[in-house]
């Protein structure tokens, strides 16, 4: 069955520190695509990145980065030089594909980050 | 991506009411969920809103519980019938674009507490 595992439940840095999520992921598909998402005491899900699984290539944007690795079924996430403003709890999906032709996200239970300052 | 307005924002209700939740989408969108958010939780799907037809329910969700009506591809109610304390959660509407149906963006939420 597919799953998604972080594993840390909260992290705690202090700003300008960099952190790395983490992000295992089970599936038994050859196509499928994973997902970061933000959510911020706010309550409302930012969606963050997509990776298909045909592209390993990492990915940065700004002060965030992604590292997917397929031998290890990882996609981690790394903000450099956090900032109190990325405390949020970050959600980590996988794609799974149903009968129906359908999609739905398994969802990893999420990792609450808090930066302080 | 998408703006997705979800009306109520918040609600306190009595035990035994219902509760209709809406969910506007400013442009035309394939997919439209429902989720639940306990406190604390990750998301759990509840239903995919199908236009034009009944929705598909998630194994442990029944539509005598959750009705949800979706008339248009732009709209979609959830009603949580017959309310509980254990109902008392955050729901979540979420759509998927034409062309990037997998990705899924999200309203504001509404957080539900049950008396």
């Amino acid at each position: 069955a597919q799953k998604v595992t972080q594993a840390q439940t909260e992290i705690s840095v202090v700003e300008k520190e960099d952190v790395t999520l983490d992000c295992v992921y089970e599936t038994r598909d050859t196509t499928y695509y994973l997902f970061w998402y933000k959510q911020p005491p706010s309550g409302e899900l930012v969606f963050l990145i997509r990776r298909n699984s045909f592209d390993e290539q990492n990915e940065i944007s700004g002060r965030y980065s992604w590292n997917f690795q397929k031998s290890t079924s990882s996609f981690n996430f790394t903000i450099t030089a956090s900032q109190v403003v990325d405390s949020a709890v970050y959600f980590c999906a996988l794609s799974e594909w149903r009968m129906d032709s359908n999609y739905q996200l398994i969802w990893g239970a999420g990792t609450k980050l808090i930066i302080k300052p | 991506s998408a703006v997705i307005s979800q009306k109520p924002s918040r609600d306190i209700c009595q035990r035994g009411t219902s509760l209709t939740i809406q969910c506007q989408v400013d442009s035309q969108v394939t997919m439209m969920f429902w989720y639940r958010q306990q406190p604390g939780q990750s998301l759990t799907l509840i239903a995919t809103a199908n236009q034009g037809s009944e929705a598909t329910y998630e194994s442990g969700f029944v539509i005598d519980k959750f009705p949800i009506s979706r008339p248009n591809l732009t709209f979609s109610t959830l009603t949580v019938s017959n309310m509980s304390p254990e109902d008392s959660s955050i729901y979540l509407c979420s759509v998927g674009l034409w062309g990037a149906k997998n990705i899924q963006y999200f309203g504001a939420g509404t957080r539900l507490s049950v008396l």
